[in-house]
């Protein structure tokens, strides 16, 4: 079974929209953590923001907010006023326990047109 | 600023011709990472050091390689490289192995294989 999913292999909106990328997770460990990156067509991978399990608030990185609900186990990122330079791909990741390794979900590419 | 840093860029070698990739770290963290990421795919974990303890992934062939000799530098040598190892190689790295704990990426060495 995926552990990570991101049901939107594409994405478009317009600049100054907010926009929504969905992500839902799968696990049986009480204690994770999500994680959302960017990645523009140059290749890097820039961290954008961080939801612990424990954590009781949403949590928000300027423009980027999440929107976590626990119970639907989902991490959904929300891009408010978009940008040109948000055009990318963005990735959905979870971090288990004491585990060493980050589980990815497929991505999903955002268009911001004028 | 304390960051990821990956050498070369862009790497061009020819079929068989051994290659060595570069990541180096000023963060003083003590997990790094060798990722590979082909086109329009998650980036797939190979192997990891927590310290200087080596972790390779089931799934790594044989002809992927990694030394650590200290904490800020880690190497990814790829013994022959075939046609199907042209990706991108993304480095990153994590203060400790718990779930939150963020992974910082490099940003990548471009690799093609002729």
């Amino acid at each position: 079974a995926q552990k990570i999913t991101q049901t939107q292999p594409g994405m478009f909106v317009q600049e100054k929209e907010a926009v929504t990328l969905d992500c839902t997770y799968d696990t049986s460990d009480p204690s994770y953590g999500l994680f959302w990156y960017k990645q523009p067509s140059s290749g890097e991978m820039i961290f954008l923001i961080y939801q612990g399990s424990y954590d009781q608030q949403n949590a928000t990185e300027g423009r980027y907010s999440l929107n976590f609900q626990k119970a639907r186990k989902s991490a959904n990122l929300v891009i408010s006023a978009s940008q040109l330079g948000d055009s990318a791909m963005y990735f959905c990741a979870m971090r288990e326990g004491d585990t060493d390794k980050l589980i990815f979900g497929t991505g999903t590419r955002l268009q911001v047109f004028p | 600023d304390a960051m990821v840093i990956q050498n070369p860029r862009y790497q061009v070698t020819q079929f068989g011709k051994p290659v060595t990739l570069s990541c180096s770290q000023t963060l003083n963290h003590n997990v790094m990472y060798w990722y590979q990421q082909k086109s329009s795919q998650a980036p797939k974990l190979l192997f990891h050091y927590y310290d200087k303890d080596f972790n390779n992934e089931a799934d790594t062939p044989d002809n992927f390689q990694s030394r650590r000799p200290n904490t800020s530098f880690c190497f990814l040598d790829i013994r022959s490289p075939g046609l199907g190892d042209a990706a991108m190689y993304l480095c990153a790295t994590s203060r400790e192995g718990r779930y939150t704990d963020t992974q910082y990426f490099g940003p990548g060495t471009r690799l093609t294989v002729l």
